[in-house]
């Protein structure tokens, strides 16, 4: 089975604090895509890396987000300052042609 | 902006009914469709993908696309309890943009 690997399964955070979890993209794929998923509702877009780069992101991540892929084998995302409206499941994905593959996920509960 | 319209937002099925899912695109760029499906606490899963005018049928499950009409659909015969999550199409360009409809709730009663 294609492989999206994504750390830590569950974080809990108290406002204010940082968070970071990381993705591991499936060997060969050079499109990484970060999604927010609320209450197993619709995937909210939120960053997307081509070869490491990041080409297009919302305005939530510019401003307190940050997202780096420093190599082709992991990407992570950070939230700078945790907030309760940031309690979601965050959804990674890789792809390369037609192939889409996700992560299981970090859900991150902020309390 | 690209976007996949999916319908219904939630269906209810009998089991050993057919569930039948709808999107349409709106941008003829869109080359590439996928069908994934999200159990609750998971990760969507990968269940099929259609670049063909045409049916394609994987066991229970047969994806539809008519690319004139940006049309892609997903029936699901013979529907089963397990069956029951929410599904999601997907739309790819040729440049790796990868657009998500915003889900249907498929539950399949026993």
């Amino acid at each position: 089975d294609a492989a999206v690997t994504q750390k830590p399964r569950y974080l809990i955070k108290m406002k204010g604090q940082e968070a970071e979890m990381k993705c591991i993209p499936e060997k060969g794929h050079t499109a990484v895509f970060w999604y927010q998923q609320k209450q197993s509702k619709e995937l909210k877009f939120l960053i997307y890396f081509q070869n490491q780069q990041p080409l297009d992101q919302i305005d939530m991540v510019k401003e307190r987000f940050s997202a780096v892929c420093p190599s082709s084998s992991l990407c992570s995302l950070g939230i700078r300052t945790c907030e309760a409206e940031d309690s979601a499941l965050y959804l990674c994905s890789s792809s390369q042609g037609e192939e889409v593959f996700f992560g299981k996920g970090t859900r991150l509960t902020v309390v | 902006q690209q976007k996949v319209q999916q319908s219904p937002e939630s269906l209810s099925v009998p089991e050993g009914g057919m569930a039948s899912l709808n999107c349409t695109s709106s941008d003829r760029n869109f080359q590439y469709f996928w069908w994934y499906r999200q159990h609750s606490g998971e990760g969507p899963k990968a269940l099929m993908s259609i670049f063909s005018d045409g049916d394609k049928k994987e066991g229970r499950f047969t994806a539809h696309l008519n690319k004139a009409s940006l049309h892609v659909s997903l029936h699901i015969r013979d529907s089963q309890p397990s069956d029951s999550a929410l599904y999601f199409c997907a739309a790819i360009t040729g440049g790796y943009k990868v657009v998500f409809g915003s889900g249907t709730r498929l539950l399949v009663s026993p």
